[in-house]
């Protein structure tokens, strides 16, 4: 059973540009959390989306970025015309219901890199 | 003030040594996760706890529900354990995390 799977590992991106991260949950987990850790900071929440649905979008820049989970394939997160401040780690965690009294489970996380 | 803190935040220790990472948090919670990174690596999660103790291994993880407070702690360190040691709190169906402890033990 693998774990959850994200990609690219590394991303690097010019300042304008879009950048997309796929994370694979873990098989029979339908839910979906994306976290965000910059240079020297700790992780906070983005979204957490379930199939085709967002479920909290609390911690997601209100422009240009965006996350999705399709019926089928990974859950994208979507960062368009990307700055330097975007430069950072994304993790992606996925449970088989909602996070509440459930482990969590990390992919290996997207470095990304604004130059 | 966050609603998550950990200390120390830097924490440098002999191989051997007993070590111990505390957590407090002001928020109402579901569940408490202690989490493990290493540089440039992904997050592992070493435990998840509502009450009392678990064990694994080195480790021991315990949480204090009325004092809203958690320690870990590693006995014989290694240097392998170096690495950021995260704790998080399951609240409302997010995790809120700590700032992290960055943990060096030198043979």
């Amino acid at each position: 059973n693998a774990g959850v799977m994200q990609n690219p590992r590394h991303l690097v991106r010019r300042r304008g540009q879009e950048a997309r991260l796929r994370c694979s949950p873990m098989k029979g987990h339908s839910h979906v959390y994306w976290y965000r850790q910059l240079p020297e900071e700790g992780l906070k929440f983005m979204v957490y989306l379930q199939k085709e649905n967002i479920i909290d979008e609390s911690g997601m820049p209100k422009e240009r970025f965006s996350a999705e989970f399709p019926k089928e394939g990974p859950s994208i997160l979507r960062i368009q015309q990307v700055v330097r401040g975007d430069s950072a780690a994304y993790f992606c965690a996925s449970s088989p219901r909602g996070q509440g009294g459930t482990e969590a489970f990390f992919g290996q996380g997207t470095r990304l890199t604004v130059v | 003030k966050n609603e998550v803190e950990q200390s120390p935040q830097n924490l440098t220790a002999q191989e051997g040594e007993f070590i111990t990472i505390n957590c407090s948090y002001s928020v109402g919670i579901s569940a408490l996760h202690w989490l493990q990174q290493h540089p440039g690596g992904g997050i592992v999660s070493l435990f998840m706890l509502s009450s009392g103790k678990k064990k694994h291994g080195r480790l021991i993880a315990t949480i204090n529900i009325q004092e809203k407070h958690s320690s870990l702690h590693i006995t014989a360190s290694h240097p392998r354990d170096s690495a950021v040691y995260i704790c998080a709190v399951d609240n409302t169906d997010k995790l809120i995390f700590g700032t992290g402890t960055r943990l060096q033990v030198f043979p």
